[in-house]
């Protein structure tokens, strides 16, 4: 079946250093991909997607391009900020609306 | 606009109870998902309902069962808890009217505790 797999965490940066938070996938075909992101106390906010290969999904800062040769949709950001800080999972569409997510990434981030 | 609203937010129960949970889509939306969340496990799809009608299923035991009603909000019963159903449990409403892919908003979630 659909899998992802991501980086485990935490990852802990100063503000404005550059982020990657690594994600790959094992699915059929090449479904669409996504970033969600979960604040404390909160559900999840979409933060960007890409729905075919070599599509660049970006959003408040943060980018993360579709590579289907190595399955893979890391994201990144160039200058992380205090409140980036949160939980952050890479997904995949498997369904109409069933989503496949990763363990997630806790990114805290500090002044 | 209202964003996804789930009931209640917090749940104590205990080992053998049963639990419904209640979840409010975005007006116009039409595709009800729940999901269950745990340190363990993560992130684990339930089920999804459109127009009243149970679409897709995720790898839960029977005692997870859900329903759509006509105004799609949406409910979500485990019987017979067990400590491990402990969760978060987020619920997600999609416009979907069948055109493509749509994006998933996901409410606050209701945290239920199984003592």
């Amino acid at each position: 079946g659909d899998s992802v797999t991501q980086m485990e965490g935490p990852v802990t940066l100063s503000e404005e250093a550059f982020l990657t938070i690594n994600c790959t996938y094992t699915a059929t075909g090449y479904p669409s991909l996504f970033w969600y992101v979960q604040y404390p106390g909160e559900g999840l906010q979409l933060l960007l997607k890409a729905t075919k290969a070599d599509d660049k999904g970006s959003n408040k800062g943060f980018e993360a391009t579709y590579r289907k040769e190595t399955t893979s949709f890391h994201l990144e950001k160039g200058s992380v900020q205090v409140s980036d800080s949160a939980v952050y999972f890479c997904a995949l569409l498997s369904g109409y609306s069933t989503l496949t997510f990763g363990k997630g990434t806790m990114l805290l981030v500090s002044p | 606009k209202a964003g996804v609203t789930q009931t209640p937010r917090y749940l104590i129960k205990t080992r053998g109870q049963q639990v419904t949970l209640s979840c409010s889509p975005i007006s116009g939306h039409r595709s009800v998902s729940w999901y269950q969340q745990t340190p363990g496990q993560g992130l684990q799809f339930l089920f999804e309902y459109f127009s009243e009608t149970q679409r897709n299923k995720g790898n839960f035991p029977g005692r997870f069962s859900g329903r759509q009603f006509s105004n799609s909000r949406s409910e979500m019963n485990v019987s017979t808890l067990e400590l491990g159903d402990s969760a978060l449990y987020l619920c997600a409403s999609t416009k979907d009217d069948l055109t493509g892919w749509d994006e998933q908003y996901f409410g606050p979630g209701t945290r239920l505790t199984v003592t």
